[in-house]
């Protein structure tokens, strides 16, 4: 594959259980990045890592937990959350230096009940 | 902390016409990027264009250009002869370099009516 993936693409999930979101840059880029993107907002930046350090935490709640285990891979640890996390979660990654392009996966779509 | 605004929540354009979506962002940055994101229906976002604060010329990208006004902290998007494929929502996005932190507007979709 290439790009930037994620999975699952929907999940649906109670306020008591816990899920993980994953996220996977085929691109060799060094940071890594969360957003949670609601209707009629700016998307809000949640997470940034830059070669596997958290930079950025943009104070979100402890409910969400990121991992970033390698420059590849980064994780969204969910657990209690609320139908107010209700949102689309975008992963996204740079390669940082002159361009900062950032290149977006799909989303997971995540419903809270 | 910086803001973006894109005061057009939706829009609409003929196809073939010209359209221009509008931002402005407020900082105290002298050297930053601005940048266009489009993200189509259940698509993935991606990038349309980019602009350095401090090159003067207005970056252009086939039938995407952008109109900088640094002055006026204004950063808008002309669409030429538009297209069904370019319906999708469009996102303006501030970012000082080495910060990275990014700065949404909250979007403006735009359809492209046949």
């Amino acid at each position: 594959e290439t790009g930037v993936t994620q999975t699952p693409r929907h999940l649906v999930m109670g306020m008591t259980n816990k899920k993980s979101l994953k996220c996977e840059q085929h691109l060799g880029h060094n940071a890594m990045y969360w957003y949670k993107q609601s209707a009629k907002k700016p998307l809000e930046l949640m997470f940034v890592y830059n070669f596997k350090e958290q930079t950025e935490n943009n104070s979100v709640p402890s409910r969400f937990s990121p991992e970033c285990p390698n420059s590849s891979h980064l994780f969204l640890h969910l657990h209690t959350l609320q139908p107010e996390d209700s949102a689309l979660y975008l992963c996204a990654s740079s390669q940082g230096g002159t361009t900062w392009e950032q290149y977006f996966g799909p989303g997971t779509r995540l419903t809270v009940t | 902390a910086q803001t973006v605004t894109q005061s057009q929540p939706e829009m609409s354009v003929q196809e073939a016409e010209t359209v221009t979506l509008s931002c402005t962002y407020d900082t105290s940055e002298s050297n930053y990027y601005l940048f266009w994101y489009k993200q189509p229906p259940s698509r993935q976002m991606i990038l349309v264009i980019r602009q350095e604060a401090y090159k003067q010329q207005n970056a252009t990208e086939n039938r995407f250009s952008v109109n900088f006004q640094k002055a006026a902290k204004s950063f808008s998007l002309k669409i030429s002869d538009s297209q069904l494929g370019d319906t999708a929502m469009y996102f303006c996005a501030f970012m000082k370099p080495g910060s990275n932190q990014f700065y949404f507007g909250t979007g403006t979709s735009l359809t492209v009516i046949p």
